[in-house]
């Protein structure tokens, strides 16, 4: 099946620094890909929906301007947390799918990227 | 009231055991159904979709009820490779986005 690479699987950082969360689809072409957060215990929240060449469209009550989402190639979405606080402290897993695909149900994850903020 | 509602469990059951999974959802114009599995810090990985007929898949079987908003997962026989959290999935509108439930936590013991 197709895969999704999430790099870095963990990161540690200091508070106030930023952060870069990297998602890339291996064997496929994804023209759309997701970013969400879960935080323990918690169902994952959509944070934006990324198109390959525009912008991303957020959902109510994510800071765009925090979390800066770019989709330049139809391989490559990245998450940069700016300024990170430790209520930042998450779970950011992306998902993606093709055009292709018919049933919107078959997005393919990530493996997750494990945030801690000191 | 949340979008996508699940009991949290967790559901402890014996090896072999039959255990139920309900889901409701809020919104009558949801178009499709999912359930994903997720294991102990890991993304999630689809499990199964749900049809309004009803779709079985080896010991799985998931149900919809559009009348009554709510969908449901069957496990038999279970297995301690079951557990694990099991989130019901609903795609609000046909597009793309998928609104999570917060999962129901399965612990199978030998």
């Amino acid at each position: 099946g197709a895969v999704v690479s999430q790099h870095p699987s963990w990161v540690i950082c200091k508070s106030g620094t930023s952060v870069k969360i990297e998602c890339r689809s291996l064997d496929f072409q994804a023209t759309t890909m997701f970013w969400y957060r879960q935080f323990p215990k918690q169902s994952l929240m959509l944070m934006a929906t990324s198109n390959e060449g525009s912008k991303a469209t957020y959902e109510q009550g994510v800071e765009k301007d925090k979390f800066l989402i770019n989709h330049a190639s139809l391989t490559l979405s990245t998450l940069t947390v700016t300024s990170a606080h430790p209520e930042d402290s998450s779970f950011y897993i992306c998902s993606a799918r093709t055009s292709g695909r018919a049933l919107v149900g078959e997005l393919f994850f990530g493996e997750g990227s494990r945030l801690t903020v000191l | 009231r949340k979008e996508v509602e699940q009991d949290p469990g967790p559901f402890n059951v014996p090896e072999g055991a039959t255990v139920a999974f309900n889901c409701t959802y809020s919104n009558s114009a949801s178009q499709s159904f999912f359930w994903y599995r997720q294991d102990c810090r890991k993304e999630p990985k689809l499990l199964m979709s749900v049809y309004s007929s009803g779709n079985e898949d080896g010991r799985f079987t998931a149900q919809l009820n559009r009348a009554s908003q709510y969908i449901s997962l069957l496990i038999r026989d279970s297995k301690l490779s079951d557990s694990a959290t099991y989130l019901c999935v609903v795609n609000e509108k046909y597009g793309n986005k998928l609104v999570f439930g917060a999962g129901t936590i399965l612990r199978v013991k030998s």
